[in-house]
């Protein structure tokens, strides 16, 4: 099965600064590649997504990276607010089957 | 997008007890899964729910100790048998998202937390 390995597993930044998470999968046929945030006390939600015939992906302050040769992807996060502050889990698989990193807790420094 | 309703959102149990958490969709939806999310830890699918037909259980997840039913496109539940303190987790329901692009996003309950004593 697929095996997503998350890095770091936490990151403290200052307020401003860009915020930057990595992760790794095993199989190469997983094709969709999803990040979730989960704030304390709540569910996961899905904050960007890419599928792997796309490289790279942006959404205001948030980007993802994916390098499918290599088998990684990246979440970016530029000019990080409090509000940032959560658990971010990566994910990689198909429809219907997906396998989560092991999380991100990020803390955001005012 | 879709709407999640879990019951109950939290309760605490005694040792050897089974307990049924429910999950009501606001559309009719084909999968279900349901997640398990130990303390501090990430999500880990238990299984996948398909209307009239069994679930299909992970490695490491098995039918007698977590039963699920499937009895109508908007519904499930999950029972947790025999729960022993290594059971205390919240366990989340999920369905993919309904977007013209079918985009496999899937959307999260907010979540049941077991508590066994």
């Amino acid at each position: 099965g697929e095996n997503v390995e998350q890095h770091p597993s936490t990151l403290s930044v200052q307020e401003g600064d860009s915020a930057v998470i990595k992760c790794t999968y095993s199989d190469s046929a997983s094709n969709y590649f999803p990040w979730y945030k989960q704030e304390l006390g709540k569910r996961p939600q899905l904050i960007i997504d890419i599928r792997s015939n796309v490289g790279e992906k942006k959404d205001q302050r948030i980007a993802v990276t994916l390098n499918k040769t290599a088998k990684h992807f990246s979440l970016h996060i530029t000019e990080t607010q409090p509000e940032d502050s959560a658990v971010y889990f990566c994910a990689a698989g198909g429809r219907y089957k997906l396998s989560f990193g092991a999380g991100t807790t990020v803390t955001v420094r005012a | 997008s879709a709407v999640i309703s879990q019951k109950p959102s939290r309760d605490i149990c005694q040792r050897g007890t089974s307990l049924t958490i429910q999950c009501q969709v606001d559309s009719q939806v084909t999968m279900m899964f349901w997640y398990r999310q130990q303390p501090g830890q990430s999500l880990t699918l238990i299984a996948t729910a398909n209307q009239g037909s069994e679930a299909t259980y992970e490695s490491g997840f098995v039918i007698d100790k977590f039963p699920i039913s499937r009895p109508n496109l908007t519904f499930s539940t999950l029972t947790v048998s025999n729960m022993s303190p290594e059971d205390s987790s919240i366990y989340l329901c999920s369905v993919e998202g309904l977007g013209t692009a079918n985009t496999g996003e899937l959307f999260f309950g907010e979540g049941s937390r077991l508590t066994v004593l």
